[in-house]
């Protein structure tokens, strides 16, 4: 089955610093989306890629969908104690599987002040 | 809008009895996930609820059932539980029209099995 491998697992910077989550999937997606779970919460959808080679920004979080549509980033330019949290990739195969998710192993995100 | 809603939020079962959890979807949502996320496994898919049919599956034992009632509400049952079913169990909706297919996720149901 399909399986989205997330790299690394926990990543501590410095206030300011830029932080950088990769994924990678078994297959070839139809999209991809990006949550962020706080600690004692639940996950939040930051946003979905669907295109080929796509890059899309959100204030400081720039999200990019590789050329094959089987790996995608998420960069964060210098980072606040905001961004706290862990972040997750989830791989969609579209048609009338777009209900399920096969989510990455998530990020865990810890920001010095 | 009302967001996403699960009941109970705590629940503490013994090992061979069942449980019900229950996901109020956002209004208009006709789509319903539900996961299992542990911090060894992390987040699992457990099955997707549309129209009241059961539209796709993951990989977890036929103890794991759910339905979903005709106004999209929907339940998920675990039968004979075991010490590793102790986890959050997260249901999501989507509008399930077409793109984009973000889920919004209800706050949980945290389930302890002793």
């Amino acid at each position: 089955g399909q399986q989205v491998m997330q790299i690394p697992q926990y990543q501590h910077v410095q206030e300011g610093e830029d932080f950088t989550t990769y994924c990678n999937s078994s297959t070839t997606l139809s999209n991809i989306q990006w949550y962020k779970q706080r600690p004692g919460g639940h996950p939040v959808f930051l946003i979905q890629l669907v295109k080929s080679g796509e890059v899309k920004k959100q204030k400081r979080l720039t999200f990019q969908f590789g050329e094959a549509k089987k790996n995608s980033s998420l960069h964060i330019t210098a980072t606040q104690t905001t961004d706290v949290g862990t972040y997750f990739c989830a791989g969609n195969a579209g048609g009338t599987s777009y209900g399920k998710l096969t989510f990455g192993q998530g990020t865990i995100l810890t920001v010095h002040p | 809008k009302a967001g996403v809603t699960q009941t109970p939020r705590y629940l503490i079962k013994t090992r061979g009895q069942q449980v019900t959890l229950s996901c109020s979807p956002i209004s208009g949502h006709r789509s319903v996930s539900w996961y299992q996320q542990t911090p060894g496994q992390g987040l699992q898919f457990l099955f997707e609820y549309f129209s009241e049919t059961q539209r796709n599956k993951g990989n977890f034992p036929g103890r794991f059932s759910g339905r979903q009632f005709s106004n999209s509400r929907s339940e998920m049952n675990v039968s004979t539980l075991e010490l590793g079913d102790s986890a959050l169990y997260l249901c999501a909706s989507s509008l399930s029209s077409g793109p984009p297919y973000e889920q919004y996720f209800g706050p949980g149901t945290r389930l302890t099995v002793t």
